[in-house]
Order: C-alpha cells, then structure tokens, then sequence
C-alpha cells in the first residue's frame, strides 16, 4: 500500500542505453512530478504533470521524455545516457491547490557506466 | 529568481542537546510555503515541518520548530533533544502558494554523537 511506488530502486547501465523508470501513485493525486538529486545531493525539479499534461518542463535535455498515460502514472525514458544522466530520481505527487503537501517516492539510484 | 541557501554544509549535535539549522531565501512572492525535508540514509524525502509565509506563528512538530523572520527572508530549524536517528541530509525548500515545484537549497548534513 505504498502511496508514490517507483520502479526500478536501482538501475545500472552502460552509456548510450536507453532505460525507463516507472511511477505510480495510489494517493487520488492529479499532479505528478520528476525531480533529480545529483552527486551533490542537490535536488532540482525536471518535470511536472497535471491531469496528464505537461506544465513544467525546467530546461532539461530532450533526451528525457515524460509520459503520463494517466493521472496515477508519470514516467521517465531516457534516450542515449550519459556519465552526466548518473543520479537519483525522485518520482512526487500532490493535488491542485495543495502543492504544499507532496508526497515522495522512494528514488531510483542511476548508475551510468 | 528564487533561491534558498543552506550555508552550513554539515553540523553536528550531542545526543540530547539542540541545534539549530540555517536558512535563507530570496523572493518577490508575498504567498508561499516554507519546509524543511529530512533525508536519511535510506534515502527517502520526509517532510519534517511546514510554514506558511502568512502565518506570524512559527511551526511546531514534536521536537522541531522553526524560527521564521519573512523580514529577513530567514526560517532556520531548531531540532530539541537530538537523537541519534535525527541523522540525515537536510533541505530546505521553498514554493509559492499557486507554483507546482519546489525549489531546494543545496542541504546540510546532520552528525548526531553520543
């Protein structure tokens, strides 16, 4: 009964692979994030859905397309990784009007190699 | 645009004592939310506290509270009787009342000894 579930929780892989990760959320939520921690530790906000269109899109490389199939849904496809891509991903869901209170996936530590 | 600062990269407490971590901010917005995220090892985000920049009250959880000065663009947290699994990265974060992200300082690092 997790509330915001990503898959995989670790994901190696060798540079110029194409990987997904996955994200559900069972919470009602109708606005989806993607944000990415880096080796710093630093937390930047990638993505964000709501109702299954795209309203935040922060300068990322068009390597990484989002997909929302629908509301409980947002994933994550990277095209052609890069040493660069090696980080951890953070899947996070809220409602309209309470975007104080998101929810947090648990991470997908991605290892490029 | 909007920033958050954590200027202290690492801290350290004795089990029982108190401490307290920094933050600073700067923005135009008069209505946004201010939070302070715990990360621990396990890597998961948790939402320790939360404020609202209209409320004059600072928050409380338990055994955390927060020192906000919207003057000053300040909202520092303050951890009583620290215990050992109060170790962990923590970040402090901003949004305003209609934006859809989280904007985060760059975290400090807690050590709690005995």
């Amino acid at each position: 009964d997790t509330a915001v579930s990503q898959t995989p929780k670790y994901l190696v892989t060798q540079m110029g692979n194409d990987k997904s990760i996955k994200c559900e959320q069972n919470l009602g939520h109708d606005t989806m994030y993607w944000y990415k921690q880096d080796s710093k530790k630093f937390l930047k906000i990638m993505f964000s859905y709501n109702n299954k269109e795209l309203i935040i899109n922060e300068t990322v490389p068009n390597r990484f397309s989002p997909k929302s199939p629908d509301k409980a849904h947002l994933n994550l496809h990277i095209n052609s990784l890069e040493l660069g891509d090696s980080a951890v991903y953070f899947c996070a869901s809220t409602l309209s009007g309470q975007h104080e209170k998101l929810f947090f996936g648990s991470g997908t530590q991605l290892s490029v190699l | 645009a909007q920033t958050v600062t954590q200027s202290q990269p690492e801290m350290s407490v004795q089990e029982a004592e108190t401490v307290t971590l920094s933050c600073t901010y700067d923005t135009s917005e008069s209505d946004y939310y201010l939070f302070w995220y715990k990360q621990p090892p396990s890597r998961q985000m948790i939402l320790v506290i939360r404020q609202e920049a209209y409320k004059q009250q600072n928050a409380t959880e338990n055994r955390f509270s927060v020192n906000f000065q919207k003057a000053a663009k300040s909202f520092s947290l303050k951890i009583s009787d620290s215990q050992l699994g109060d170790a962990a990265m923590y970040f402090c974060a901003w949004s305003t009342g209609t934006a859809s992200k989280l904007t985060f300082g760059t975290g400090t690092r807690l050590q709690v000894t005995l």
